[in-house]
């Protein structure tokens, strides 16, 4: 069984403030882990992803997260916000191997203030 | 930039009626799936597409659901005898292979069980 937690459904930063949006997971299998973001009337869009390899990744829009087994943890930050990043932001997980399907957390609603 | 497309992007329809909604892949994909998001609640898997067959599904897909591939456009999604606590948004996505690869999500479907 899998699980993704995200801390805070929703989070407001300053335009030009640090962007930190925190997800934790459950695995019983060592995981390919994602965030994903939707845009209002918009279907879900791929910001990043962990499958192998270094555990720090940068995505799209100037994204990265970093891969913490120890902690369970895939957070998602982005050193300075842009009043475009406001947004619903969704991490999601799978087991490595042959499952694909993905579960979801919570999310998170970034609001970005002028 | 190829999309996933879904259609309608909202259906009204009365309890007990019949609903498809549908889905156009991206058209090198070979994975299709269905996930839904009860307002307020976490997009959930219901069901993966493989081959011209399902290759997981979730407690979700119940009797009542079923998808279907009718063409080699299209992908479907049927439930027979909706009931108030379908009401959701319907997410269709694909991929082209494998876990490693990244779910294209479509727009989604707002439907409404009355």
């Amino acid at each position: 069984a899998q699980s993704v937690t995200q801390l805070g459904s929703h989070v407001s930063v300053s335009e030009g403030a640090l962007v930190l949006l925190r997800c934790n997971y459950s695995s019983s299998v060592p995981p390919y882990l994602f965030w994903y973001v939707q845009y209002p009337n918009q279907g879900l869009q791929l910001l990043l992803k962990y499958t192998t390899g270094a555990t720090l990744v940068k995505g799209i829009n100037g994204f990265e997260a970093e891969f913490k087994k120890s902690e369970t943890s895939f957070h998602l930050t982005k050193p300075s916000a842009h009043m475009s990043d406001a947004a619903e932001y969704f991490c999601a997980v799978t087991p490595s191997g042959s499952a694909r399907q993905l579960t979801f957390g919570s999310g998170t609603q970034l609001t970005v203030l002028p | 930039e190829p999309e996933v497309t879904q259609t309608p992007s909202h259906q009204v329809t009365q309890m007990g009626q019949e609903v498809i909604l549908r889905c156009v892949p991206i058209s090198n994909h070979l994975y299709f799936y269905w996930y839904r998001q009860i307002l307020g609640q976490k997009v959930e898997f219901l069901v993966s597409f493989y081959n011209n067959e399902i290759s997981e599904k979730s407690e979700i897909f119940d009797d009542q659901f079923s998808v279907e591939r009718p063409d080699g456009s299209n992908f479907t999604l049927k439930i027979r005898s909706t009931k108030l606590e379908d009401s959701a948004m319907y997410f269709c996505a694909s991929s082209k292979q494998g876990a490693k690869v990244e779910q294209y999500f479509g727009p989604g479907t707002r439907l409404t069980v009355t």
